[in-house]
Protein backbone atom coordinates (compact mmCIF):
# COMPACT_ATOMS: atom_id res chain seq x y z
CA UNK A 1 0.00 0.00 0.00
CA UNK A 2 1.04 3.55 -0.83
CA UNK A 3 0.90 5.75 2.15
CA UNK A 4 0.84 9.84 1.49
CA UNK A 5 2.08 11.78 4.04
CA UNK A 6 0.74 15.43 4.22
CA UNK A 7 2.92 18.27 6.02
CA UNK A 8 1.80 20.57 7.94
CA UNK A 9 -0.81 18.84 9.66
CA UNK A 10 -2.34 22.34 10.66
CA UNK A 11 -1.02 25.82 8.80
CA UNK A 12 -2.27 29.22 10.22
CA UNK A 13 -2.38 31.50 8.13
CA UNK A 14 -3.54 35.25 7.27
CA UNK A 15 -5.91 36.03 4.07
CA UNK A 16 -3.44 37.39 1.29
CA UNK A 17 -0.65 34.91 2.27
CA UNK A 18 0.78 32.08 0.49
CA UNK A 19 0.08 28.62 1.69
CA UNK A 20 2.04 25.65 0.47
CA UNK A 21 0.84 22.66 1.51
CA UNK A 22 3.42 18.96 0.50
CA UNK A 23 2.61 15.27 0.23
CA UNK A 24 4.86 12.73 0.19
CA UNK A 25 4.36 9.14 -1.09
CA UNK A 26 5.80 5.95 -0.11
CA UNK A 27 6.87 5.29 -3.65
CA UNK A 28 6.83 6.87 -6.65
CA UNK A 29 3.42 7.20 -8.05
CA UNK A 30 2.36 8.76 -11.45
CA UNK A 31 -1.13 10.05 -10.77
CA UNK A 32 -1.56 12.44 -7.90
CA UNK A 33 -5.33 14.67 -6.99
CA UNK A 34 -5.71 17.04 -4.25
CA UNK A 35 -9.36 17.85 -3.06
CA UNK A 36 -10.50 20.55 -0.50
CA UNK A 37 -13.11 19.56 2.40
CA UNK A 38 -15.37 21.83 3.62
CA UNK A 39 -17.40 20.79 7.18
CA UNK A 40 -20.15 19.39 6.13
CA UNK A 41 -19.64 18.95 2.29
CA UNK A 42 -18.51 16.01 0.13
CA UNK A 43 -14.73 16.80 -0.95
CA UNK A 44 -13.94 18.91 -4.13
CA UNK A 45 -11.75 18.25 -7.03
CA UNK A 46 -8.87 20.67 -7.27
CA UNK A 47 -5.85 19.12 -9.42
CA UNK A 48 -5.83 16.31 -11.08
CA UNK A 49 -2.37 14.56 -12.30
CA UNK A 50 -0.40 16.44 -10.13
CA UNK A 51 -0.73 19.85 -11.75
CA UNK A 52 -3.72 20.13 -13.99
CA UNK A 53 -6.42 22.51 -12.16
CA UNK A 54 -10.60 21.24 -11.97
CA UNK A 55 -12.70 23.12 -14.40
CA UNK A 56 -13.56 26.39 -12.99
CA UNK A 57 -11.11 26.39 -10.33
CA UNK A 58 -8.92 29.46 -9.73
CA UNK A 59 -5.72 30.30 -10.55
CA UNK A 60 -4.57 31.34 -7.35
CA UNK A 61 -4.57 27.48 -6.93
CA UNK A 62 -1.34 25.46 -8.30
CA UNK A 63 -0.06 21.99 -7.79
CA UNK A 64 3.73 20.54 -8.41
CA UNK A 65 5.72 17.97 -8.12
CA UNK A 66 6.21 14.48 -9.53
CA UNK A 67 7.38 10.82 -7.90
CA UNK A 68 7.47 11.04 -4.06
CA UNK A 69 7.21 14.73 -3.50
CA UNK A 70 4.17 16.89 -4.44
CA UNK A 71 3.05 20.30 -3.25
CA UNK A 72 -0.89 22.20 -3.31
CA UNK A 73 0.40 26.13 -3.33
CA UNK A 74 -2.33 28.77 -3.01
CA UNK A 75 -0.34 31.58 -3.81
CA UNK A 76 -3.08 34.23 -2.18
CA UNK A 77 -5.61 33.08 0.59
CA UNK A 78 -9.39 33.61 0.02
CA UNK A 79 -11.61 33.73 3.45
CA UNK A 80 -13.54 30.71 0.82
CA UNK A 81 -10.28 28.49 0.82
CA UNK A 82 -9.75 28.32 4.68
CA UNK A 83 -10.58 24.45 4.82
CA UNK A 84 -8.79 20.76 4.93
CA UNK A 85 -6.67 19.41 1.96
CA UNK A 86 -6.35 15.78 1.01
CA UNK A 87 -3.85 14.65 -1.58
CA UNK A 88 -5.27 10.80 -3.12
CA UNK A 89 -2.50 8.91 -5.02
CA UNK A 90 -4.23 7.03 -8.01
CA UNK A 91 -1.24 4.61 -9.35
CA UNK A 92 -1.41 1.30 -7.69
CA UNK A 93 -4.52 -0.61 -5.61
CA UNK A 94 -5.76 0.19 -3.31
CA UNK A 95 -5.94 3.52 -3.74
CA UNK A 96 -4.61 6.13 -0.62
CA UNK A 97 -5.60 9.29 0.77
CA UNK A 98 -3.03 11.56 2.67
CA UNK A 99 -4.03 12.44 6.56
CA UNK A 100 -5.06 16.03 5.63
CA UNK A 101 -3.75 20.11 5.95
CA UNK A 102 -6.22 21.98 7.88
CA UNK A 103 -5.31 25.53 6.72
CA UNK A 104 -6.59 27.86 9.65
CA UNK A 105 -7.50 31.19 9.76
CA UNK A 106 -4.69 32.44 11.86
CA UNK B 1 -23.75 18.22 -14.23
CA UNK B 2 -23.63 15.11 -12.93
CA UNK B 3 -25.63 14.02 -9.76
CA UNK B 4 -24.71 11.38 -7.52
CA UNK B 5 -27.36 10.52 -4.58
CA UNK B 6 -26.51 7.59 -2.07
CA UNK B 7 -28.80 6.10 0.04
CA UNK B 8 -29.61 3.12 2.97
CA UNK B 9 -27.18 4.69 5.93
CA UNK B 10 -28.62 3.86 8.77
CA UNK B 11 -27.93 2.68 12.49
CA UNK B 12 -27.02 -1.44 12.68
CA UNK B 13 -25.91 -3.32 15.59
CA UNK B 14 -21.82 -4.73 15.21
CA UNK B 15 -22.77 -8.01 13.13
CA UNK B 16 -25.56 -6.67 11.38
CA UNK B 17 -25.75 -5.69 7.39
CA UNK B 18 -26.70 -2.76 5.17
CA UNK B 19 -26.66 -2.22 1.62
CA UNK B 20 -25.77 1.31 0.28
CA UNK B 21 -27.54 2.58 -2.80
CA UNK B 22 -25.79 5.61 -5.03
CA UNK B 23 -28.22 6.73 -8.03
CA UNK B 24 -26.05 8.40 -10.68
CA UNK B 25 -28.12 11.05 -12.89
CA UNK B 26 -25.31 11.73 -15.43
CA UNK B 27 -24.19 10.10 -19.02
CA UNK B 28 -22.13 7.41 -19.46
CA UNK B 29 -22.65 5.69 -16.16
CA UNK B 30 -22.03 2.26 -17.65
CA UNK B 31 -18.54 3.39 -19.13
CA UNK B 32 -17.56 5.15 -15.42
CA UNK B 33 -15.18 3.50 -13.14
CA UNK B 34 -17.07 4.21 -9.52
CA UNK B 35 -15.42 3.76 -6.02
CA UNK B 36 -17.34 4.27 -2.17
CA UNK B 37 -14.87 6.68 0.23
CA UNK B 38 -16.00 6.86 3.72
CA UNK B 39 -15.26 9.33 6.63
CA UNK B 40 -15.27 8.50 10.34
CA UNK B 41 -16.46 11.25 12.36
CA UNK B 42 -13.55 13.86 12.82
CA UNK B 43 -11.30 11.52 10.30
CA UNK B 44 -9.49 12.08 7.23
CA UNK B 45 -10.82 10.03 3.98
CA UNK B 46 -10.48 6.43 3.75
CA UNK B 47 -10.70 4.95 0.17
CA UNK B 48 -13.24 1.48 0.18
CA UNK B 49 -13.56 -0.05 -3.03
CA UNK B 50 -13.65 0.64 -6.84
CA UNK B 51 -15.57 -1.34 -9.78
CA UNK B 52 -14.31 -0.92 -13.12
CA UNK B 53 -17.02 0.42 -15.71
CA UNK B 54 -15.51 -1.64 -18.34
CA UNK B 55 -15.22 -5.56 -17.07
CA UNK B 56 -17.20 -5.05 -13.40
CA UNK B 57 -13.68 -5.85 -11.84
CA UNK B 58 -13.79 -4.93 -8.45
CA UNK B 59 -11.06 -3.88 -5.80
CA UNK B 60 -11.32 -3.62 -1.96
CA UNK B 61 -9.14 -1.98 1.04
CA UNK B 62 -8.03 -4.92 3.20
CA UNK B 63 -10.47 -3.59 6.23
CA UNK B 64 -13.18 -4.47 3.94
CA UNK B 65 -12.59 -7.43 1.91
CA UNK B 66 -14.40 -10.41 2.48
CA UNK B 67 -16.85 -8.75 4.15
CA UNK B 68 -18.49 -5.89 1.89
CA UNK B 69 -19.10 -6.23 -1.59
CA UNK B 70 -19.34 -3.84 -4.51
CA UNK B 71 -21.78 -4.23 -8.00
CA UNK B 72 -23.54 -1.91 -10.27
CA UNK B 73 -26.79 -1.90 -12.35
CA UNK B 74 -26.14 -0.30 -15.58
CA UNK B 75 -29.94 -0.51 -16.39
CA UNK B 76 -30.55 1.57 -13.11
CA UNK B 77 -27.55 3.78 -13.50
CA UNK B 78 -26.95 2.74 -9.54
CA UNK B 79 -23.99 1.72 -7.63
CA UNK B 80 -24.26 -0.57 -4.41
CA UNK B 81 -21.99 -1.66 -1.41
CA UNK B 82 -23.07 -4.65 0.43
CA UNK B 83 -21.78 -4.48 4.11
CA UNK B 84 -21.72 -7.20 6.40
CA UNK B 85 -20.25 -8.54 9.48
CA UNK B 86 -20.40 -4.75 10.27
CA UNK B 87 -18.07 -3.43 13.21
CA UNK B 88 -18.04 -0.47 15.58
CA UNK B 89 -15.03 0.84 12.94
CA UNK B 90 -17.08 0.69 9.67
CA UNK B 91 -18.98 4.01 11.57
CA UNK B 92 -18.59 7.09 9.35
CA UNK B 93 -20.05 8.64 5.97
CA UNK B 94 -19.94 7.02 3.10
CA UNK B 95 -19.59 8.61 -0.09
CA UNK B 96 -19.55 7.55 -3.78
CA UNK B 97 -17.94 8.96 -6.41
CA UNK B 98 -16.85 8.91 -9.78
CA UNK B 99 -13.60 8.52 -11.07
CA UNK B 100 -13.02 11.63 -12.49
CA UNK B 101 -13.18 12.46 -9.08
CA UNK B 102 -15.17 15.54 -9.59
CA UNK B 103 -18.42 14.01 -9.11
CA UNK B 104 -19.42 12.88 -5.31
CA UNK B 105 -22.72 12.41 -4.05
CA UNK B 106 -23.47 13.90 -0.57
CA UNK B 107 -22.33 11.18 1.72
CA UNK B 108 -25.10 8.39 3.45
CA UNK B 109 -24.51 7.83 7.29
CA UNK B 110 -23.59 4.46 9.09
CA UNK B 111 -23.24 4.05 12.40
CA UNK B 112 -22.71 1.08 14.11
CA UNK B 113 -23.31 0.74 17.84
CA UNK B 114 -25.04 -1.30 20.01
Amino acid sequence: EIVLTQSPATLSLSAGERATLSCRASQSVNYLNWFQQKPGQAPRLLIYDASNRASGLPARFSGSGSGTDFTLTISSLEPEDFAVYYCQQLSRWPLTFGGGTKVEIK
Amino acid sequence: EVQLLESGGGLVQPGGSLRLSCVDSGFSFSSSDMSWVRQAPGKGLEWVSAIQGSDFKTYYTDSVKGRFTISRDNSKNTLYLQMNRLRVEDTAIYYCARHSWASWGQGTLVTVSS
